[in-house]
């Protein structure tokens, strides 16, 4: 039931864009996206809901293809800190909020 | 500071030992979530409560349990312990769970060394 995320890890200099992708092979209800910094604990970036509906940071874009059941998180003029290791976290059952996540992507930013 | 607390920090023990990880959810959050992070695995979803009852079940291992306790703190029983269950241990709460979507709020984890 995990997802699988690509890329594994990726390298950009500030201002360049990134996207990370998520993809699984189970239907799905919503996608998380939460970035963690080493050494912290997650944090929630967005949820994008079937059916549209998406709850989260004005500053990050994604979307969310429910008949490919896909996801794509985009990163647009990265900064430094937005260096760390991204998850999507899917949700099969509606409303149970318990996610499954993927082994992450993890993003360096440099100058 | 998400607002949820775990305990204890850092936990050294020895294999077949049993250890318990405590969680204190944010006010007001039903729903508790625990997850095992370890290098080579991310973040592998446990088990989840919802207002005392379990709500579902992710890859745990029958050696661990956990419970929810009336006052909505949550803990997890690790038995028999091995030296593969050396991991990061990370419980989460959300106000969601019980029918609705919302953010997961993680604590800072129990970092737990099997020896």
């Amino acid at each position: 039931q995990q997802p699988v995320q690509s890329p594994q890890a990726v390298i950009l200099r500030e201002g360049e864009d990134a996207v990370i992708n998520c993809s699984s092979s189970k239907a799905l209800y919503s996608v998380h996206w939460y970035r963690q910094k080493h050494g912290e604990a997650p944090v929630f970036l967005m949820i994008l809901l079937k059916g549209g509906e998406q709850k989260g940071h004005e500053k990050i874009s994604a979307s969310f293809n429910e008949k490919k059941q896909q996801s794509s998180l985009y990163l647009t003029a990265s900064q430094l800190s937005y260096s760390g290791t991204y998850f999507c976290g899917t949700e099969i059952s509606p409303g149970a909020n318990n996610l499954f996540f993927g082994t992450g992507t993890r993003l360096t930013v440099i100058p | 500071d998400s607002g949820v607390t775990q305990t204890p920090k850092h936990l050294i023990t020895a294999t077949g030992q049993r250890v318990t990880l405590r969680c204190s959810p944010r006010s007001g959050d039903l729903s508790v979530y625990w997850y095992q992070q370890s290098l080579d695995q991310g973040l592998q979803f446990l088990i989840q409560y919802y207002n005392g009852e379990e709500r579902a079940k992710g890859n745990i291992l029958e050696r661990f349990s956990a419970q929810q306790f009336p006052d909505l703190h949550s803990e997890l029983n690790l038995s028999s312990l091995e030296l593969g269950d050396s991991a990061l241990y990370f419980c989460a709460s959300s106000v969601s769970g019980g029918g609705d979507t919302g953010e997961l709020f993680f604590g800072e984890g129990s970092r737990l060394t099997v020896l």
